[in-house]
């Protein structure tokens, strides 16, 4: 049973360019969230889809976007890279049914802005 | 989500008992107690998860008293590997909706030889 895949492991980019990372969710899972881990610091909630929609959005500009796909896959974008950007950028699954929410975490992917 | 407080850093040595505390003082009555656990530069692992008295499964036990104002992750007999921080979250029982988790800085576990 194939766990929270991301993709790429890492990326080094440049001031004001664009980035697209990728997550596929565990098996069986229907609902993708996007943190953000600047070193030193707990992961920062993004956004969370299901149905394909952006249902939650935490305090992250207009920026960050994301899509989810029709196999629960999603991915997250990044535009006008700053330095600041620069983070681990995790990807967490998790069943929408589910009593209690429990999200599984992706290996993550290596963000270096320059 | 309720605010959690956790003590920053604690030390160990192989073989030995971890407990480490989680304050929540402002837990709501629907929401649940999770632990996660974090190596260097990997995403964050589900470790436990409970409402109230005690959960164990093969990692760890969770301890929740009455109030549960508090809970207390248990880690038996600690190697060198469970080196890592560990995050306290409190988050709603959810009737199919999502769901953020909210983040500390949490507990980073030193387990020396």
């Amino acid at each position: 049973d194939a766990g929270v895949t991301q993709s790429p492991t890492h990326l080094i980019k440049t001031r004001g360019q664009q980035v697209t990372l990728r997550c596929s969710p565990k098996s069986g899972h229907d609902t993708v969230s996007w943190y953000q881990q600047a070193l030193g610091q707990g992961p920062q909630f993004i956004f969370q889809y299901y149905e394909e929609e952006e249902r939650q959005r935490g305090n992250f500009p207009d920026r960050f976007s994301g899509h989810q796909f029709p196999n629960y896959s999603s991915e997250l974008n990044v535009n006008a890279l700053l330095l600041g950007d620069s983070a681990l950028y995790l990807c967490a699954s998790s069943l929408r049914l589910a009593r209690a929410d429990t999200q599984y975490f992706g290996p993550g992917t290596r963000l270096t802005v320059l | 989500l309720a605010k959690t407080t956790q003590p920053i850093s604690m030390d160990s040595y192989e073989g030995q008992e971890v407990n480490i505390t989680c304050s929540h003082n402002n837990i709501a009555t629907n929401d649940y107690i999770t632990w996660y656990q974090q190596f260097p530069s990997q995403g964050p692992r589900f470790i436990i998860q409970g409402y109230k008295t005690k959960v164990t499964n093969e990692v760890a036990s969770l301890f929740i008293p009455a109030d549960r104002k508090s809970s207390t992750l248990s880690l038996p007999r600690v190697s060198l590997s469970d080196t890592a921080v560990y995050y306290c979250l409190v988050g709603a029982i959810l009737t199919g909706g999502g769901n953020k988790l909210t983040f500390g800085t949490g507990t980073q576990l030193k387990v020396e030889l």
